[in-house]
């Protein structure tokens, strides 16, 4: 079983100020680092996501750091604002290798107070 | 280009009763995979199918079942219901599986509640 960790569990922050989620994984082939975001009632859907050869990706307000030799990447969302409000997963994975079993991190619940 | 709808939304059935949920993928997505949403345990993967066939099973007793349609549509039954069955069940699509090009497309899910 692949093993995918993520913290912290929940987080509450500032209207204005910077959240930072972080997904660490075991098995180093793989390729692909999603973060995905979902909104009560909502399914998941993708938000960002970052391949191996760099390190950094920004999108507006959101950055997926990727640390490979300690086997992490982190989002960071700048500026939060309350309608970021969500739950948050990593979900990182071999591409293009075909039939694969996907392991969620277990979920960042992240609250930005007005 | 309509997003992947999923049937029922919400629905309570009783212990030991058995109950069929079903997907419609995006247009041309062959890849249809089925989680289990809860509290406790997030998304937990069930099964993938890609052109009818199952390809990958999670870890998950025997009362959980799929198929695929030739159309890609999917369902998934349980039968047996028991407590702990209660949950969100999401189901994803892609174009070709969830290995080969990353991105999943989920729908909203069908909340189950068993009484």
């Amino acid at each position: 079983q692949q093993q995918v960790k993520q913290s912290p569990q929940s987080l509450i922050v500032q209207k204005g100020g910077i959240s930072i989620i972080n997904c660490a994984y075991e098995n180093t082939a793989f390729d692909y680092f999603p973060w995905y975001q979902q909104f009560p009632g909502k399914g998941p859907a993708l938000l960002i996501a970052i391949r191996p050869d760099v390190s950094e990706k920004k999108e507006g307000r959101f950055t997926i750091s990727f640390n490979k030799s300690a086997k992490q990447f982190s989002l960071h969302i700048m500026d939060s604002q309350p309608g970021d409000s969500a739950t948050y997963f990593c979900a990182p994975q071999r591409m293009n290798t075909g039939f694969q079993k996907l392991v969620f991190g277990t979920g960042t619940r992240l609250l930005v107070s007005p | 280009k309509a997003g992947v709808t999923q049937t029922p939304r919400y629905l309570i059935k009783t212990r030991g009763q058995q109950v069929t949920l079903s997907c419609s993928p995006i247009s041309g997505h062959r890849s249809v995979s089925w989680y289990q949403q809860t509290p406790g345990q997030g998304l937990q993967f069930l099964f993938e199918y890609f052109s009818e066939t199952q390809r990958n099973k999670g870890n998950f007793p025997g009362r959980f079942s799929g198929r695929q349609f030739s159309n890609s549509r999917s369902e998934m039954n349980v039968s047996t219901l028991e407590l702990g069955d209660s949950a969100l069940y999401l189901c994803a699509s892609s174009p070709q599986g969830q290995g080969a090009t990353g991105e999943l497309f989920f729908g909203e899910g069908s909340r189950l509640t068993v009484l």
